[in-house]
């Protein structure tokens, strides 16, 4: 199985920031990564595929960039409503994988 | 619009077994898999398998053989998981998601959309 390592686990961060999230695959993924927002109590609701293409309705300040092993999220201009985990997923091969998560909090 | 409307929060004994309904809606259920996922505090999200809704052919995690049965009614754009032999362990919310989807020359292995959750509590 190919093994996402998330990192950090936590971050603060004051509102207005930028903040980026890590995602390292245990082999080549070639760019099939997807990363995810979840609030307490909610359904993942997905940000980015493909590595760096943005969702439909996802605002512009989250971004995605990265290839073959090494992943980030980017999130520009920390909003109150950013508080959430975030997930990485690779989908190069099965079975398919997450990251830990990322729990992000606003200082 | 698209949504997957899952069965409610299940409290089962130990040894038991529980079957989990995941009902689409908004789109052509055939033309996209349903996968299913496990979501714990611990071991986080982990993926159990899909099943391709227009043939009924399934894939799973080698970690959840003989675990999960993964099934679809066409007839009611339904996915079903039956989850065996439950312990403690088995305990967690399960997620369906509308995925992968596969066509001549497009994969997508990303979830656009999820159910809302189903609990699943083991206990004696």
């Amino acid at each position: 199985d190919i093994r996402m390592t998330q990192s950090p686990a936590s971050l603060s961060a004051s509102l207005g920031e930028t903040v980026n999230i890590e995602c390292l695959a245990s082999e080549d993924i070639y760019s099939d990564l997807a990363w995810y927002q979840q609030k307490p109590g909610k359904s993942p609701q997905l940000l980015i595929y493909n590595a760096n293409s943005l969702q439909n309705g996802v605002p512009s300040r989250f971004s995605g960039s990265g290839s073959g092993t090494q992943y980030s999220l980017k999130i520009n201009s920390l909003q109150s409503e950013d508080v959430a985990t975030y997930f990485c997923q690779q989908y190069n091969n099965y079975p398919l994988t997450f990251g830990s998560g990322t729990k992000l909090e606003i200082k | 619009q698209v949504q997957l409307q899952q069965s409610g929060a299940e409290l089962a004994k130990p040894g038991s077994s529980v079957k989990i309904s995941c009902k689409a809606s908004g789109y052509t259920f055939t033309s996209y898999y349903i996968s299913w996922i496990k979501q714990t505090t611990g071991q986080g999200l982990e993926y159990i398998g899909y099943i391709n809704t227009g043939s009924g052919g399934t894939n799973y995690n080698e970690k959840f053989k003989g675990k999960a049965t993964l099934t679809v009614d066409k007839s009611s754009s339904t996915a079903f998981m039956q989850l065996s032999s439950l312990t403690p362990d088995d305990s967690a919310v399960y997620y369906c998601a509308r995925g992968p989807y596969y066509s001549s020359y497009i994969y997508e292995g990303w979830f656009a959309y999820w159910g809302q959750g189903t609990l699943v509590t083991v206990s004696s």
